[in-house]
């Protein structure tokens, strides 16, 4: 069965250092997506992107992050200035539909960031 | 705003059934789901169910949907220690196509 695949499993980076974080959504999906989840909180909607251009983002997406697709296969998330409380696991999905309800989120298994 | 709440703790014996229960907020969410995660893995989805609905059986699995009360819950029938996870509640937001509102997980436990 296809999946989302993310890479790196685990990111260490000081404060201040730029991230980027990779993720390979299902080939045929048109909408990605990026969550995070800080240990022990919630998981929380970050930003969504489709043909080529972000479609909602939430209040946690500031000019700090940014989102890319650079090619036909990768969705990559920029974190600019890392701070303390960017740690988080990170998780991208995709989708073949907008609507979650006819095409549910497929994600991957996450990148968990420590910033030092 | 909106919010999904779960018990952060269900502890079962193997063979039993699993009965996970859920709340959620916004009276005019769509879809509903279900989402499990293992031990250093993602979030693998489980089931959803349209809010027009209010029970979906897929094998082992049965999720009931209240509306009036805004309950929802998902039973693992048989029980068995692969069923290890944290269990996740979602909803959809009505006004928005992208976003889905997340409760805190139940730690399923399964004793021998």
């Amino acid at each position: 069965e296809p999946e989302v695949t993310q890479t790196p499993s685990h990111q260490v980076t000081q404060m201040g250092q730029e991230v980027i974080l990779r993720c390979v959504p299902i080939s045929n999906h048109l909408y990605f997506y990026w969550y995070r989840q800080i240990l022990g909180q919630k998981v929380e909607f970050l930003v969504s992107f489709y043909n080529n251009e972000i479609s909602e983002k939430s209040e946690i997406f500031d000019d700090q992050f940014s989102v890319e697709r650079p090619d036909g296969s990768n969705f990559t998330l920029k974190i600019r200035s890392t701070k303390l409380e960017d740690s988080a696991m990170y998780f991208c999905a995709s989708s073949d539909f907008a609507q979650s309800g006819n095409s549910p989120l497929h994600f991957g298994n996450g990148t968990r960031l420590t910033v030092t | 705003g909106e919010d999904v709440e779960q018990s952060l703790f269900l502890s079962v014996r193997e063979g039993d059934s699993s009965v996970i229960n859920c709340t959620y907020t916004d009276s005019s969410s769509t879809y509903l789901y279900w989402y499990k995660q293992e031990p250093g893995a993602g979030l693998q989805l489980l089931t959803y169910i349209f809010s027009n609905m209010d029970m979906k059986q897929d094998q082992r699995l049965t999720v009931l949907l209240n509306k009036k009360d805004k309950h929802l819950s998902l039973r693992i029938a048989d029980t068995q220690t692969g069923d290890s996870a944290i269990y996740f509640c979602a909803e959809s937001m009505a006004d928005s196509n992208y976003q889905l509102i997340w409760g805190a997980g139940t730690k399923l436990i399964i004793k021998p």
